[in-house]
């Protein structure tokens, strides 16, 4: 089974500085996606950013990127220029078939 | 514009009580899930339809039940509610593309 393993519970930047949340995996799978998705305090589940893994180049979204290392089955989250909007939960979430499988979240706090 | 619906957004009910949570897509999606997920922890799949008459039980064990007559309507019941069942319940679909799944806003129940 395809396990999601988020070692962070709780992250904090400070405002306009740069932070990155980890995400491990564990799969048997050669053809998958990864997603980061972002909750914010009470509002919806959003997507932040997508990586198919027969793609080698890192996704980019703005300020949010990753990094995608397929070998050691990792796919981390950067945020740069971190803004008081991106303080929510994050998950990140494996699929290879009609499932998301998602890690435990990194509560992110954003101080000014 | 295409979305997806959750009512009610907030629902506090007494123990015994019947109760049946709304969810609608617009998106023309067949796959739809419901997770539940406390405040701030991981999300657990309960439910998932892949299409009209088709439902299965997720991951973890619910009591609630769903159906599935219309593509873009996928409901969630709860016989007789107890304070075991207070939660927050959301709602996705996802695409056939990338398998992402877009979330509705949840519905927070608490059972009194």
């Amino acid at each position: 089974a395809q396990t999601v393993t988020q070692s962070q519970p709780e992250m904090s930047v400070q405002e306009a500085e740069t932070v990155t949340l980890s995400c491990t995996y564990d799969t048997s799978e050669s053809d998958y996606y990864l997603f980061w998705y972002k909750q914010p305090p009470s509002r919806q589940m959003i997507l932040v950013i997508r990586q198919e893994a027969y793609k080698q180049q890192n996704a980019t979204e703005n300020r949010f990127s990753v990094n995608f290392q397929k070998a050691a089955k990792s796919f981390s989250l950067k945020i740069s220029d971190s803004q008081l909007g991106d303080a929510a939960m994050y998950f990140c979430a494996y699929n290879a078939g009609n499932m998301l499988t998602f890690g435990g979240g990194t509560r992110l706090m954003v101080k000014p | 514009e295409a979305d997806i619906y959750q009512t009610p957004r907030y629902l506090v009910i007494g123990t015994g009580k019947k109760i049946t949570l709304e969810c609608s897509q617009t998106m023309g999606h067949d796959k739809m899930y419901w997770y539940q997920q406390d405040p701030g922890m991981e999300l657990h799949l309960i439910h998932y339809s892949y299409g009209v008459n088709s439902t299965e039980k997720g991951d973890l064990s619910s009591e609630s039940t769903v159906s599935r007559i219309r593509t873009e309507h996928f409901p969630l019941t709860l016989e007789s509610a107890r304070p075991s069942h207070t939660s927050q319940y959301l709602c996705a679909s996802s695409d056939q593309s990338y398998n992402e799944q877009f979330f509705g806003p949840g519905t927070r129940l608490t059972v009194l």
